[in-house]
């Protein structure tokens, strides 16, 4: 089946404007989460949905980044006034199950990641 | 908090051998998981392999093995047979708790012909 997509897979943008990055995750999965990947890191946890609902935005760096999930599929990170500090790989990921529930069924798979630069 | 740490860089391997990437974690919550993930230049996470804190054996999946020292909090991922496609940047990540997902800072593995 098809696996989570993400787009677009580039995004280029200056100083200060707003963004909006996709996510659909794979059919069936109640659980979506977004990443954050600098140069050299390991992803970090921004946000995570269970249904339409975000049960843990711990990781949102500040106020200009929020998401949404209205419809418990589809997602969208919404990034305002933009900063060069912004860019990096953005990654979205999906469970079947939700973290500390069932094991293996909580397994994250990845997106290919949009690519945010700002210039 | 919930930490994981990759003490290798980088590792090179022959073509055809075996090859064991580090990975020790450190958690105060009994139930967690363990997960090794992939990610070529492409950029894509791929997932490998998972272990929970509770399972008796060691996880494999095809060339991969998890090699689970519970008491020394290590998860070290083991892949025979290497091919010159393993190339490429791997995770180890845990969660446990009702914490995200925690990532280490990777392995660049090259496999030379």
């Amino acid at each position: 089946g098809a696996g989570v997509s993400q787009t677009p897979s580039n995004k280029v943008t200056e100083k200060g404007k707003y963004v909006e990055l996709r996510c659909d995750p794979i059919s069936g999965h109640t659980a979506l989460y977004w990443y954050r990947q600098s140069l050299g890191q390991g992803p970090e946890f921004l946000i995570y949905f269970q249904g339409t609902g975000a049960a843990d935005d711990s990781g949102l760096p500040n106020d200009r980044f929020f998401a949404v999930r209205p419809e418990g599929s589809v997602s969208t990170l919404k990034i305002q006034r933009t900063e060069r500090g912004d860019s990096a790989v953005y990654l979205c990921a999906s469970s079947l199950a939700r973290p500390g529930l069932a094991g293996y069924q909580e397994t994250q798979y990845f997106g290919p990641g949009t690519r945010l630069l700002v210039l | 908090a919930q930490k994981i740490t990759q003490t290798q860089p980088g590792m090179f391997v022959q073509e055809k051998e075996a090859v064991t990437l580090d990975c020790t974690y450190d958690t105060s919550d009994p139930s967690y998981g363990l997960f090794w993930y992939k990610q070529p230049s492409s950029g894509e996470m791929i997932f490998l392999i998972y272990q929970g804190s509770y399972d008796q054996q060691n996880a494999t999946e095809g060339r991969y093995s998890l090699n689970f020292q519970k008491a020394r909090k290590s998860a070290n991922l083991v892949i025979s047979a290497s091919q010159l496609g393993d190339s490429a940047m791997y995770f180890c990540a845990m969660r446990a708790g009702n914490t995200p997902l925690v990532f280490g800072k990777g392995t660049r593995l090259s496999v030379i012909a």
